[in-house]
């Protein structure tokens, strides 16, 4: 079976700081990864994705993440957060051959100024 | 182009009521996923819709939960004698095919008083 797990519900940083928001998988066949974000009282919002090819890929906004096959991880980082940045995280996974989705539980994102 | 769109955007209704929440997904979509997000929660996967195959329904929570998909397009989630833990968030999302990116509509607001 599937899932994802976010570690860190909650994750403060100062404005200008580096942004890491965790995400470990479990998948017994190849994963397609992936990272929306959410904005209050809005839908979910596509940052960027894993599928094959280059380990680490680059998504809008400044975020990237790198795929871990050995870590089973998919964390997502921003050198520098902004304000607008603040808003709620999802990591979700599907397979390759799959069409289920399995998100994690989503991490809060609180910048500082 | 035109987005997911799902109506209505919010929807109070008193217990022991049915309702029926729609999603509009992007043309050409053949993969349309209803979930659902309660406070402080991730996204609950409820159902899956893929062509004209016979819809995963595997996520329900009882049966008082059903859906359909006319024409392959236009969706409708019905719950029959809402209950209060049905209050959430009811997000829809399309895709190209299965396991490709999700779009998120801005989701329905149910509250059941």
């Amino acid at each position: 079976a599937q899932s994802v797990t976010q570690l860190g519900s909650h994750v403060s940083v100062s404005e200008g700081a580096l942004v890491l928001l965790r995400c470990n998988y479990s998948s017994s066949v190849p994963p397609y990864l992936f990272w929306y974000v959410q904005y209050p009282n809005q839908g979910l919002q596509l940052l960027l994705k894993y599928t094959t090819g280059a380990t680490l890929v680059k998504g809008i906004n400044g975020f990237e993440a790198e795929f871990k096959k050995s870590e089973t991880s998919f964390h997502l980082t921003k050198p520098s957060a902004h304000m607008s940045d603040a808003a709620e995280y999802f990591c979700a996974v599907t397979l390759n051959t799959g069409n289920q989705f399995y998100f994690g539980t989503g991490t809060s994102l609180t910048v500082i100024p | 182009g035109a987005g997911v769109s799902q109506s209505p955007s919010n929807k109070v209704t008193e217990k022991g009521k049915d309702v029926e929440l729609r999603c509009d997904p992007i043309s050409g979509h053949t993969a349309l996923y209803w979930y659902r997000q309660s406070l402080g929660q991730g996204l609950e996967f409820l159902i899956y819709f893929q062509g004209n195959s016979a819809p995963d329904k595997s996520g329900l929570p009882s049966d008082r939960f059903s859906a359909e998909r006319t024409g392959g397009s236009v969706s409708t989630l019905t719950i029959q004698r809402t209950q209060q833990e049905d209050s959430a968030v009811y997000l829809c999302a399309s895709s190209l095919v299965g396991n490709s990116e999700q779009y998120f509509g801005p989701g329905t607001r149910l509250t059941v008083t």
